[in-house]
């Protein structure tokens, strides 16, 4: 099993760039998780997603957009890149509140 | 003020010490989460509990539900425990939890 993998590991964008992350899970997860960490922020939960075909927003959801076409993967997109989306991906996937697994996270630059 | 807290912050110790990190919370809570994220980035879910207490190798987590009060402990610390500590709580109706993450505790292990 791979657990949860995100593609790609790191990105650089200039400003007004779009691009979109994508997380895959294998462990048939009703539950995936998309959060951001900045430095002195700790980890902020930007959507989520209850199972396929749904999503909501989490504490941070401006300016991001996500959709879960298949229970497996769970997608983030960035329509308009700002420099303040420069900060480290991590994807999650659960079931109901049980333990998270965490992806290697995305490591994304906006100049 | 956060609506989970940890302290120490950050914290350094000799190998073999006894170490404990502390997550106090202000709502309230399904479950909580403590996870390790390595220094090269990574992070683990180490436990979730909602009473009581659970051990797992040389860690045991506590928890104590009435005074919104959790603790991470290390017996016999190594250098290899060196990371960052991160207290979670789920939060939310059920259905719709969602974690809600400290800031972390630094933790570093010297031999």
């Amino acid at each position: 099993n791979a657990g949860v993998t995100q593609t790609p590991k790191f990105r650089v964008l200039k400003t007004g760039q779009s691009m979109t992350l994508l997380c895959a899970q294998d462990m048939n997860h009703e539950y995936m998780y998309w959060y951001r960490q900045d430095p002195g922020m700790g980890l902020r939960l930007i959507h989520y997603s209850v199972g396929e075909g749904t999503t909501a927003k989490g504490e941070v959801p401006d300016g991001y957009n996500v959709s879960r076409l298949k229970k497996q993967n769970f997608l983030l997109g960035l329509e308009s890149a700002a420099p303040s989306q420069t900060s480290v991906y991590f994807c999650a996937s659960s079931r109901l509140l049980m333990l998270q697994f965490f992806g290697p996270g995305t490591r994304l630059t906006v100049l | 003020k956060n609506e989970v807290e940890q302290s120490p912050q950050n914290l350094t110790a000799q190998e073999g010490e006894f170490i404990t990190i502390n997550c106090s919370y202000s709502v309230g809570i399904s479950a909580l989460h403590w996870l390790q994220q390595h220094p090269g980035g990574g992070i683990v879910s180490l436990f979730m509990l909602s009473s009581g207490k659970k051990k797992h190798g040389r860690l045991i987590a506590t928890i104590n539900i009435q005074e919104k009060h959790s603790s991470l402990h290390i017996t016999a610390s190594h250098p290899r425990d060196s990371a960052v500590y991160i207290c979670a709580v789920y939060v939310g109706l059920q259905g719709a939890q969602k974690l809600v993450f400290g800031q972390g505790t630094r933790l570093t292990i010297n031999p």
